[in-house]
This record gives C-alpha cells, structure tokens and sequence, in this order.
C-alpha cells in the first residue's frame, strides 16, 4: 500500500479538465515538493511536473501542478486521447530517508 | 541527449538473485545521482535505492537487506542486484537519472529526469 494516496482512476472527456489528487503528510508532501511522472501504455514513466508546478521543456502547458499543505495535485486542461495513461506523484520523505510514489491514477479519456 | 541501455536476465527462479545493469550513454556518470525504480503488475512504482558516482548508495528500508547498487565509472554503468528473489519481485525495473539537492526550510529535491526503458523480471518456479 502506497504511502502517498491517490484516485486508483479519472476520467473525462475531450476538451474537459480533469484533476488528480495526491494526499501525505507532513514528512513527505507537507515538508518537500511533488513530482509528477505519466506514464503512457507500454512505456516508461516520463517526468510530467517537478517541484510541484515546474514544467520540463516539452510539456504543454496544459499540464499544471500545485500543492497545498500535505496534498498536491496534477491538472490536465484540455484532455486529448494521447492523454490516456498513468499518472504518479511522488516526493522525498524525511522519516524514510527515501522517496515515495503514489499508487497511480488510470487516466480513461471517453 | 543522454539515454540509459539496460539489460539483465528476465527469467529467474525463486532463491535466485536478480541482475540489471544500466549504461549511460551520451553523458557522463559524475554529477548525478542514479537511481532503480520497479513496478510490480498492478501496483504503483517502488523507489529500491541510489547511487552516486563515487559510490555512495543508500536503499528503501524495506528492501535494504536484498539490495545493491553499485557503479562502475571506467564503464559508464550502474548496476543492481536483489538477492533471494520471490514471486514479489516480479516488476518492470527502470533505471533513472536523478536531479537531487536540498534547500535549507525548502526541502529535499528529488525527481527522475531521464529513464532506461525497462526491463521485465519475472520471478517464477
């Protein structure tokens, strides 16, 4: 069981925004910025969001994460087809000295 | 652009212990942290552990007394191994460069920037 808590699945349809949630406390999320990686069917985990809302070159701002407290969350404006894929938070965490994922949101695009 | 090439055997019976290496190519190993990550089906991601270049290596606790990465810089290469597998070790493990620092009231930083492909192990009898 994941330390950090996240929606096992979200939907939307295309065009909509769709947000995913990522819940911990204060060793984790509350004290160290969030990370986003997706991951798209059959391939490896791309680095979606850093330091909570910095977007690596090549990210479309449609991708936008924030974090309040313990919870950070990751929004997707304007969902695409291509956007159909596994989306995981993570961060570093004080008392395990190690880092931490979330379990993962299956992201469906109807 | 720098790319990770992994490889290691893929079949393994349970006792047995597991393998992987990674190659950094188009990059150097020194000033970076590298990281092995696995994702067992159904399930999320697992960070295993780290390594510098000059080979100092820290692991997940709940896997501390399985694990080892070590590094080789004459050959460019991080390396993992976990001991006694079980059917539990069954994942796809990805290797990860890693962007790391800390920042006094900020925080630790720490995400993965570029990834090895992966590589299925899967743990059967």
């Amino acid at each position: 069981q994941s330390v950090l808590t996240q929606p096992p699945s979200a939907s939307g349809t295309p065009g909509q925004r769709v947000t995913i949630s990522c819940s911990g406390i204060t060793s984790n999320i509350g004290s160290n910025p969030v990370n986003w990686y997706q991951r798209l069917p059959g391939t490896a985990p791309k680095l979606l969001i850093y330091n909570n809302d910095q977007r690596p070159s090549g990210v479309p701002d449609r991708f936008a994460g924030s974090k309040s407290g313990a919870s950070a969350s990751l929004a997707i404006g304007g969902l695409q087809s291509d956007d159909e894929a596994d989306y995981y938070c993570s961060t570093w965490d004080d008392n395990l000295a190690g880092v931490l994922f979330g379990g993962g949101t299956k992201l469906t695009v109807l | 652009q720098v790319q990770l090439q992994q490889w290691g055997a893929g079949l393994l019976k349970p006792s047995e212990t597991l393998s992987l290496t990674c190659a950094v190519d188009g990059g150097s190993l020194s000033a970076y942290y590298w990281t092995w990550i696995r994702l067992p089906p159904g399930k999320g991601l697992e960070w295993l552990g780290e390594i510098t270049h000059s080979g100092s290596a820290k692991y997940s606790p709940s896997l501390k007394s399985r694990v080892t990465v070590t590094v080789d810089t004459s050959k460019n290469e991080f390396s993992l191994k976990v001991t006694s597998v079980t059917a539990a070790d069954t994942a796809v493990y990805y290797c990860a460069r890693v962007q790391r620092w800390s920042l006094p009231g900020r925080g630790s930083y720490y995400y993965m920037d570029v990834w090895g492909k992966g590589a299925t192990v899967t743990v059967a009898s």
